[in-house]
Formats: structure tokens, sequence, C-alpha cells
């Protein structure tokens, strides 16, 4: 079985910029993937960030983009700010209806 | 706006069935293209993408899970029920319905609901 993978922790300076990855176990990840990304700040719900590989969602901030980078999905925060701390997920679709999300990325601002 | 709030039992015995309800609004889960998507989350860790159910009845599973599992939608109240059979201490988790959109996302989320499996 396929899992999706992202690096465990991440740490970015106040004012830095990050990219955080998402890929896959075998294969690459595509646009076909539609890629999601999501922050979850401690004892809160999931917040979407960016949906269809690129697409921010409503409210999101413009410092948070997406892409394809070689052969995962990507996360870059530009101009990391303190409340960005937290653990960022991503998700995948994998065909047939079924979705996947990665193990997480532990984001430090330090 | 869309708000979505999951209720249900916070303590199962194992063995027992866990039944989740989702009760939405500011969407119709008959819209094409759009579904609620059931999400659980084990203290401490990460995300785990279970069941979704889409505008035209088309139920998905985790392919992990999917014996356990039954998602079913009553669009006359705006609920979505997970039923999950067989429940063992491994499933307390958080438990997450979504808003799903039209390119396999989920926004927003409800609050989530924890569920412990305790004899």
């Amino acid at each position: 079985q396929t899992v999706v993978t992202q690096e465990p922790s991440f740490s970015v300076s106040p004012g830095g910029t990050v990219t955080l990855t998402c890929g896959l176990s075998s294969g690459s990840v595509s646009t076909g993937y539609y890629p999601s990304w999501y922050q979850q700040t401690p004892g809160q719900a999931p917040r979407a960030l960016i949906h269809s590989t690129n697409t921010r969602s409503s409210g999101v901030p413009d410092r948070f983009s997406g892409a394809v980078l070689g052969n995962k999905a990507a996360l870059t925060i530009t101009g990391a700010q303190a409340d960005d701390e937290g653990d960022y997920y991503c998700a995948l679709y994998m065909g047939s209806g079924i979705s996947a999300f990665g193990g997480g990325t532990r984001l430090t601002v330090l | 706006q869309i708000t979505l709030k999951e209720s249900g039992p916070t303590l199962v015995k194992p063995t027992q069935t866990l039944t989740l309800t989702c009760t939405f609004s500011g969407f119709s889960v008959t819209t094409r293209g759009l579904g609620v998507g059931w999400i659980r989350q084990p203290p401490g860790k990460a995300l785990e993408w279970l069941a979704q159910i889409y505008w035209d009845d088309d139920k998905r599973y985790s392919p992990s899970l999917k014996s356990r599992l039954t998602i079913t939608k009553d669009t006359s109240k705006n609920q979505v029920v997970l039923t999950m059979t067989n429940m063992d201490p491994v499933d307390t988790a958080t438990y997450y319905c979504a808003h799903r959109g039209n390119t396999n996302w989920f926004d927003p989320w409800g609050q989530g609901t924890l569920v412990t499996v305790s004899s």
C-alpha cells in the first residue's frame, strides 16, 4: 500500500521561508492527485490552507503557496510568523474516491 | 457560512459499535460534486481519512477499515452518519467530519469529538 510521506519536523526563523513537501512511498505526486494542505494548532481542528495543488482557501494569506516541485507536492511559507507554528498535513486523492493524509510535519518558528 | 458538528458517545466498550452523527448547515449534500468526509486523529498522532459520501450517494471507505465502516446521509435532516463496528482501544481518537469540496479537499471541519474505547 502506497504511503503519503512528509518530513516529521521542520524549523524556520521568523521572517524566513520554508518549503514542506508531500510525497509517495512509491511513485510521484502530480496535480492529478489534487494535493491539499491543512494547518493544525494545538487543541484545534485542522484548517484548510491550499487545495488543488495551489489554490488558497478563503482567508488564507498569500504568504502560503502550493506547487508540485519535482515528484512531490510542496507548501511554501514566505515570511514565517510565530503563529505559523503547528502541524501541517497534506492530503492526496489516491483514485477511486479514496483519500490519504500524510504523517504531518511539525513546524517550529524560532 | 458552512458549519459542521459531530455528536456521539464519548466512551464505548471494546467490541461495541460506534455511531457518530455529523450535523451540518450552509450547504446541501445533494449539490453535484460535494460531499462529507470523516477523518480521525488518535491522541498525538496523524490524521487518518476514514470515509466519505458524495452528492449522488456514492460511498468510499478506507481500504484498511472498509469492513468495519458504514456511511449514510439523511438529506432531510442535513446529517451524515458513520458507524464503526467492533471497536478496539486503538480506535481511541478524535473523530472529525468535514465538508468535501469538488476537487477532493476538506473545508471546513467540525470541531471534532473525542471517542475513548475502554472497558
